[in-house]
């Protein structure tokens, strides 16, 4: 069964409107991580930002929140005033518990977003 | 920049030729991950190591595939007699809280 589910493979925005990537996941470990990634042509994976599954508030950094809602299994990226150089690929990722073991990251088909001017 | 590096960045190879990546993590993290990422993917676990242990390995890593990590420092990975579906983008991963990745070595097998 897919972990991570990406229905959006493009999204096409105007420049200065704010986006939401999609992402579902599922998992019955209660401590996860989940994570969203930007991948510009270039092929560098960045980090963009990270919701642990108890933080109680939602994750934000700069222009990028995380609308977690754990109860529908949700972990949905906001891009606020979006800019031209926000066009990429977004990867939604999540690593499930397990301190002591690999805490390895599963993927999302990604969503290729484009930034129109 | 995240404080992982790999080299090459690029490496362009013929159908059974070897190949070796290296990848440096940030020097005080002794977990260090290998993903592959093939065109329009996401990226795939290949193996984990805990400072020079090798601790899991995926079902992806196959007999022509192997990892070290001598002394816990620096990673390499060699695949061996290389195919064309060995094209992908390999990845390093040294994680804290975020997992940071390296630059990657995009790999072309011809």
């Amino acid at each position: 069964a897919q972990k991570i589910t990406q229905t959006q493979p493009g999204m096409f925005v105007q420049e200065k409107e704010a986006v939401t990537l999609d992402c579902t996941y599922d998992t019955s470990d209660p401590s996860y991580g989940l994570f969203w990634y930007k991948q510009p042509s270039s092929g560098e994976m960045i980090f963009l930002i990270y919701q642990g599954s108890y933080d109680q508030q939602n994750a934000t950094e700069g222009r990028y929140s995380l609308n977690f809602q754990k109860a529908r299994k949700s972990a949905n990226l906001v891009i606020s005033a979006s800019q031209l150089g926000d066009s990429a690929m977004y990867f939604c990722a999540m690593r499930e518990g397990r301190i002591q073991g690999a805490q390895k990251l599963v993927f999302g088909q990604g969503t290729r977003l484009t930034i129109n001017p | 920049d995240t404080g992982v590096s790999q080299d090459p960045r690029h490496k362009i190879t013929k159908r059974g030729q070897n190949v070796t990546f290296r990848c440096d993590p940030i020097s005080e993290h002794n977990r260090l991950y290998w993903y592959r990422q093939t065109l329009g993917q996401g990226p795939e676990f290949l193996t984990y190591f805990q400072n020079e242990a090798q601790l899991e390995k995926s079902r992806l890593l196959s007999d022509r595939f192997s990892a070290e990590r001598p002394k816990g420092s620096f990673s390499t990975l060699e695949i061996q007699r290389t195919e064309q579906g060995d094209s992908a983008m390999y990845l390093c991963a040294s994680p804290d809280n975020e997992q940071f990745f390296g630059p990657g070595t995009r790999l072309t097998v011809l």
